[in-house]
């Protein structure tokens, strides 16, 4: 099963707009994960944000927690094509020694 | 810096082959893992080792068989394949013991199943 659900499964906005993924998980987490996935290729990792942290900024991304939600959301700015991919959040819940969990995705298009 | 490689990218197998897909990793990573990659399934993790000498089952890991050759080499075996088994498998490392640390990804290795 899986542990963290992205919301929306797909986005579409045109360039220069902000666009903001949510992500929901079921048990209490170490720490969540955002990956970008290009389509044919491996995922690669873009922010971790631990259990104790509300909010994190990396260039045009942010960031947020809420664990007493048992949620977070990826928002990136001024969106640019070179952003359309797929983005999974990712969970270690605590407990689980190795397992970090993957959602299934928000799939962003970012059109001219 | 090749970070994590996997090999082979394509593959056609019929029902019953066996097959092993390999991994390395030259980041000097403590752990290792193995997903596949399903069409509205997110990632599943199969199996994974926290530390040379050591493997543990995932979610999935039913046909599956793992060896962690040595620190850089992680390699994932499939038996007797079976269609079930067509997925996009992807190998990866962190730095970190458990799942404290951010996962570097191979580029993955397409499997089908007829």
């Amino acid at each position: 099963s899986q542990q963290g659900e992205e919301d929306p499964q797909a986005l579409s906005i045109q360039e220069g707009e902000n666009a903001t993924m949510n992500c929901s998980y079921k048990t209490s987490i170490n720490n969540l994960q955002w990956y970008r996935q290009n389509s044919g290729r491996g995922l690669v990792h873009l922010i971790l944000i631990r259990s104790n942290e509300r909010e994190k900024h990396s260039g045009r991304l942010r960031v947020t927690l809420d664990t007493s939600k048992k949620s977070s959301s990826l928002l990136i700015t001024a969106s640019r094509a070179a952003d359309t991919a797929s983005y999974f959040c990712a969970t270690a819940p605590t407990g689980t020694a190795s397992k970090l969990t993957f959602g299934t995705g928000t799939r962003l298009q970012v059109t001219l | 810096n090749a970070g994590v490689t996997q090999t082979p990218k394509f593959q056609v197998l019929k029902t019953g082959q066996s097959m092993t897909l390999q991994c390395a990793q030259d980041m000097n990573h403590n752990s290792m893992y193995w997903y596949r990659q399903d069409p509205g399934m997110g990632l599943r993790l199969i199996y994974y080792s926290a530390s040379e000498g050591t493997t543990d089952k995932g979610e999935v890991p039913n046909g599956y068989n793992v060896s962690r050759l040595n620190k850089r080499e992680f390699s994932l075996r499939l038996e007797s394949a079976a269609p079930s088994q067509t997925s996009v498998y992807f190998c990866a490392s962190s730095r970190l013991a458990g799942a404290h640390g951010e996962l570097f990804f191979g580029e993955g290795s397409r499997l089908t199943v007829l």
